[in-house]
């Protein structure tokens, strides 16, 4: 069975601009978590999406949202990039929520200049 | 609100010796644990998890955990460490909200011939 699938791999933004990023979980899973790694802060979760609906949301701004569709897929976006945002973005999935294994893509790293 | 704790920021082990990475954890509930391997530039891999039941679990790459509820810790230990296993070691609580896993500030695992 496939693994989380994550893209795209790398990414370069300027500030200000928008960025999608992109997560297909594991077939059969409907849970998707998104976490951003960073050297200072480590690993915080952004949020949870489980049939469509966003079930937790971590302790970021409003500039950080996502989405997820009928087939699961999930996608986050970050607008008004800062340069604080610079991270590696990781997409978890899990068969159903609650506390639920969790399995990680490979990441997209972003770095904003 | 829960908290994960790992005390060891780096740890230096020579191949073949034995290992034990710290984790403690803040967690009103019976908590359901995890640790997850991070190789440099990859995602996160789960290594084994605790939910309930026998407090020494089993996981891959050789690797155990026992879960010491008095002590609010979740040590991970292997017998003989190898080259290939110089990474990053996370340890994380899952909330009772959700799939929300909250994390240590990671071990750095090096391995000296």
């Amino acid at each position: 069975k496939a693994g989380v699938t994550q893209t795209p791999r790398y990414l370069i933004k300027t500030r200000g601009q928008q960025v999608t990023l992109s997560c297909s979980p594991i077939s059969g899973h409907r849970s998707v978590s998104w976490y951003q790694q960073t050297p200072g802060q480590g690993l915080q979760f952004l949020f949870e999406y489980f049939s469509e609906t966003q079930r937790n949301k971590g302790n970021f701004p409003g500039r950080f949202s996502g989405r997820q569709f009928s087939n699961s897929r999930s996608e986050m976006n970050v607008s008004t990039l800062e340069l604080g945002d610079s991270a590696l973005y990781l997409c978890a999935s899990s068969l159903k929520t609650g506390q639920e294994t969790q399995y990680f893509g490979p990441g997209t790293r972003l770095l904003v200049l | 609100a829960q908290s994960v704790t790992q005390p060891d920021i780096h740890i230096t082990v020579s191949e073949g010796a034995s290992l034990e990475l710290r984790c403690n954890y803040s967690y009103g509930a019976t908590p359901y644990l995890f640790w997850y391997v991070q190789s440099p530039g990859q995602g996160l891999q789960l290594l084994l998890k605790y939910f309930s039941g026998d407090t020494l679990v089993q996981g891959i790459k050789g690797f155990e955990a026992e879960f010491k509820r008095s002590q609010s810790s979740f040590n991970l230990r292997k017998p003989s460490v190898h080259w290939s296993d110089a990474a990053e070691y996370f340890c994380a609580v899952a909330s009772d909200a959700g799939n929300m896993l909250t994390f240590g500030g990671g071990t750095r695992l090096m391995v000296k011939p």
